[in-house]
């Protein structure tokens, strides 16, 4: 089956450790995102890769790192620079840029600073 | 800036009924929006994607209707059913090479 996958599904970190969120997908698309959730904040974009080796910051970067060194993996890093990182974090992807191009989701990582 | 606003946050409706999902969005000139679907804990599932040249989408009892001049689309949901019970999104895509702005979504309870 193809699709996206996300490990681990919940992720415990204490302060001032860097934590990775995988992302992987079988897909063959060429972008990819990374999105944050909050309760009652709807979906805010961190990182996303339009091509391997090439990515763009999104609205709250700060605090985190990303790699695009495959086409079908999008790792996110937490750094200890995110103040307030607990959240649910969702990857994506699409295809490519046509206006068709449905987005597609992993099915998230729960992100827990203990 | 592009903003996505969905109304109401929560909606309780009766088993049967027809139901309308609002989003509006701060700037016309979008490149497509989409209508997700989000359980609880879950990922985002698609429902229906809308190209800014045209005017619906359908999926079996979806509708999704796309109105680029008011900047606002809606999703209709016929005979719903316990099953729908979920967080409902749109997003807009601002351009080709651009980034998707997501609404804070409406969360949907259908009442057996």
């Amino acid at each position: 089956d193809g699709g996206i996958t996300q490990s681990p599904k919940y992720l415990f970190r204490k302060e001032g450790q860097n934590v990775t969120l995988s992302c992987e997908q079988n897909l063959n698309h060429d972008a990819m995102y990374w999105y944050r959730q909050d309760p009652g904040q709807g979906l805010r974009l961190i990182y996303y890769s339009q091509i391997v080796n090439d990515f763009q910051k999104g609205d709250i970067a700060e605090g985190y790192s990303v790699s695009r060194e495959k086409k079908e993996s999008f790792p996110l890093t937490v750094t200890s620079a995110q103040k307030n990182p607990t959240a649910f974090y969702l990857c994506a992807s699409t295809l490519g840029y046509s206006s068709t191009d449905t987005q597609y989701f992993g099915p998230g990582t729960r992100l827990t600073v203990l | 800036k592009q903003e996505v606003t969905q109304i109401p946050a929560a909606l309780s409706v009766p088993e049967g009924e027809n139901l309308v999902l609002n989003c509006s969005f701060t700037d016309s000139a979008i490149y497509n929006l989409q209508w997700f679907r989000q359980d609880p804990g879950k990922g985002l599932t698609s429902l229906l994607l809308i190209q800014s040249s045209q005017r619906e989408q359908t999926s079996g009892r979806l509708n999704a209707s796309l109105d680029k001049s008011s900047g606002r689309s809606t999703l209709y949901i016929a005979a719903s059913q316990p099953g729908d019970s979920a967080t409902y999104l749109c997003a807009v895509r601002l351009g080709r090479d651009d980034k998707i702005i997501f609404g804070k979504g409406t969360r949907l309870h259908i009442l057996p």
